[in-house]
């Protein structure tokens, strides 16, 4: 069964530094979304992204975060000068044209120290 | 700007009770519904995708209605069990290729 990958599980970063996340989607699909769960609280929307440009964001997507498809396969969110308050985890989601359903990827815990 | 709305925020079930709850989103240019069912530290799980006004989807104990002309969801669930503690979201798909998502219903079923 086709999955999404995400890289890395868990990413360990000082208050201050830059991260990437990374996200293999899946090969034929164009729609890619970004999400956050702050531990015990709600999953949060942060954007989405079709034909190489952002379609929607949300207010938490501010000028810290930015994302791209460097390769054409790899679906990046660089965070900038993470803040504590940015622990949390992010999954990435893809999917079809058609509104078909969204595949979710394992997430990447981060915990900013 | 579409907003989805899901209600409530957040629901304590006793177990083997049946509920439900709403998901409310605009139904001009809509394509599909989505629901999926979240757990902590998991990848959310795909539950139904529904199209057409009527669709009514089933999967074991929880099913799914969808009223695309007044562009609401019921998403019910018979005879709840603790593993059905989660958080329920859904995302509507737009001809422009927007999917939108609400905020989720966090479902907590008390033994």
């Amino acid at each position: 069964e086709p999955e999404v990958t995400q890289t890395p599980s868990h990413q360990v970063t000082q208050m201050g530094q830059e991260v990437i996340l990374r996200c293999v989607p899946i090969s034929n699909h164009l729609y890619f979304y970004w999400y956050r769960q702050i531990l015990g609280q709600k999953v949060e929307f942060l954007v989405s992204f079709y034909n190489n440009e952002i379609s929607e964001k949300s207010e938490i997507f501010d000028d810290q975060f930015s994302v791209e498809r460097p390769d054409g396969s790899n679906f990046t969110l660089k965070i900038r000068s993470t803040k504590l308050e940015d622990s949390a985890m992010y999954f990435c989601a893809t999917s079809g044209q058609g509104g078909t359903e969204a595949f979710f990827g394992q997430g990447t815990r981060l915990t900013v120290v | 700007i579409l907003n989805v709305e899901q209600s409530p925020q957040s629901l304590h079930v006793q177990e083997g009770d049946s509920t439900n709850f709403t998901c409310s989103f605009p139904s001009s240019n809509f394509y599909a519904l989505h629901w999926y069912r979240w757990e902590t530290a998991k990848s959310p799980e795909a539950l139904f995708v529904m199209t057409l006004n009527g669709d009514e989807k089933k999967k074991g104990r929880i099913s799914a209605t969808l009223n695309t002309k007044e562009g609401y969801s019921y998403l019910y669930i018979k005879g709840s069990q603790p593993e059905d503690s989660a958080t329920y979201l859904c995302a509507s798909f737009y001809s422009n290729y927007q999917l939108i998502w609400g905020a989720g219903t966090k479902l907590i079923i008390k033994p």
